[in-house]
């Protein structure tokens, strides 16, 4: 499968404990991007990265929220003290962009995270 | 603030029929449409796009109708089948670099036999 992989796919944890999701984004795609979606709700855009570098984060990150790309290929997002408000499904996407112009995120199946 | 994608968050159609899935926007500078389909325990997949250089674009059993001067988008699928049954949500391009995605709430399409 060459898709968008994420790992893994379902986390349940108690509150104050610290979690961590992976993505694998499409071979040779320049841009990852993480989103949260809570039920019943649309995909929110959290941040992303162009190759390594983070170039966007929105105000959702907050402090407890830290997301890497270290090598430009798989990222981790990381959740710190993790609240029973982070409940949700984290999907990451990837895209090949060359310029300012869009072009098509491909999305993962997404972790789902619960907080007890 | 400004919003995209206001759906009715239901909708129900016989199996054969055609479906139609409305949004809604606010942002008039608003200039790049997605509609994505997402079935239950996946990510959202993209349908069909539209620039807002253009008002209609078809793609297979699929149609998207742009409508500026009300800030109206349409999703209209041919002959619905059991397997459209998803969430469809329209969403905006939106970031000085074409980084984010604004997604609106969705539509829960619903097949009836």
């Amino acid at each position: 499968d060459t898709g968008v992989s994420q790992n893994p796919r379902h986390k349940i944890t108690k509150r104050g404990q610290n979690v961590t999701f992976r993505c694998d984004p499409i071979s040779e795609h320049n841009r990852l991007y993480w989103y949260r979606q809570t039920l019943g709700q649309g995909p929110e855009f959290l941040t992303y990265f162009q190759n390594e570098a983070q170039l966007e984060k929105s105000r959702l990150l907050s402090d407890r929220f830290s997301a890497e790309r270290p090598k430009g290929s798989f990222s981790t997002l990381e959740i710190q003290r993790t609240e029973q408000g982070d409940s949700a499904m984290y999907l990451c996407a990837s895209s090949f962009t060359l310029s300012s112009s869009y072009n098509e995120q491909f999305f993962g199946p997404g972790t789902r995270l619960t907080v007890l | 603030g400004e919003s995209v994608g206001l759906h009715l968050p239901t909708l129900s159609v016989q199996e054969g029929d055609n479906s139609i899935i409305n949004c809604a926007y606010s942002n008039s500078a608003s200039d790049y449409f997605i509609w994505y389909k997402q079935e239950s325990g996946k990510g959202p997949q993209f349908i069909i796009d539209i620039r807002s250089n253009m008002d209609k674009r078809q793609g297979q059993r699929v149609t998207v109708l742009l409508n500026k001067t009300v800030k109206h988008l349409s999703l209209q699928i041919a002959a619905t089948q059991p397997g459209d049954s998803a969430v469809y949500f329209c969403a905006e391009n939106r970031g000085s670099s074409a980084s984010k995605i604004i997604f609106g709430s969705g539509t829960r399409l619903s097949i009836r036999p």
